[in-house]
């Protein structure tokens, strides 16, 4: 079976410049993580989706981070302008009916971004 | 609110050594569940383990090993004769147990780099 999967796997951008991230989940699974992983705050959660949903974007840092989920098989994660300090690995993970039900959440490999 | 502490940040062995790694975890829920990831060089997140909090069984898994003591409130690991492909960052996280919610997220602790030489 296909995992989680995340595109790019690797983006070098310039400062000021629109990055997008890419994430297709695991057929059937209803919700749906964003994760940034940094070695000052580690993994940290972004946002979350249910069932294409946004239900807690607490972890979003700033209004140039938006996040989408059009159906249940795809959601994009988007920095506009984006910064040097954005620099980071992103991580999607989806699971099935959420980790509060003992569930799994499966992640993807990660796109890692460097922003110049 | 949840927390999980992995206090040690980096553990250093030789090859066939036996390491613990250890996890306290900070809940004020008595249903719960906790989990173990692997993030080898490469990158991904690798799921090992999850555990609920009723069964406090041991598990064993090959040369892994997991201790679950709810009087302490940790879940630590144990990798028995390890191995150079056994380096990697590992992760403890937890979370609610309920539908929904913010029980639907995982909160993770800090992780522990092990690195495994020969």
């Amino acid at each position: 079976d296909a995992g989680v999967i995340q595109s790019p796997r690797h983006e070098v951008t310039e400062m000021g410049q629109e990055v997008t991230l890419r994430c297709k989940p695991i057929s059937g699974h209803d919700y749906l993580f964003w994760y940034r992983q940094t070695m000052m705050r580690g993994l940290e959660l972004l946002i979350y989706f249910n069932n294409n949903v946004p239900i807690d974007d607490s972890g979003m840092p700033e209004d140039r981070f938006s996040a989408k989920m059009p159906n249940a098989s795809f959601s994009t994660l988007k920095i506009q302008p984006s910064e040097p300090r954005d620099s980071a690995v992103y991580f999607c993970a989806s699971s099935l009916h959420g980790a509060g039900t003992g569930n799994t959440i499966y992640f993807g490999e990660g796109s890692w971004l460097t922003v110049v | 609110a949840q927390k999980v502490t992995q206090a040690q940040t980096e553990i250093s062995v030789v090859e066939k050594e036996d390491v613990t790694l250890d996890c306290v975890y900070e809940t004020r829920d008595t249903t719960y569940y906790l989990f173990w990831y692997k993030q080898p060089p490469s990158g991904e997140l690798v799921f090992l383990i999850r555990r609920n909090s009723f069964d406090e069984q041991n598990e064993i898994s090959g040369r892994y090993s997991w201790n679950f003591q709810k009087s302490t409130s940790s879940f630590n690991f144990t990798i028995t004769a390890s191995q150079v492909v056994d380096s990697a960052v590992y992760f403890c996280a937890l979370s609610e147990a309920r539908l929904g919610g913010t029980a639907s997220k995982l909160t993770f602790g800090t992780g522990t780099r092990l690195q495994v030489t020969l």
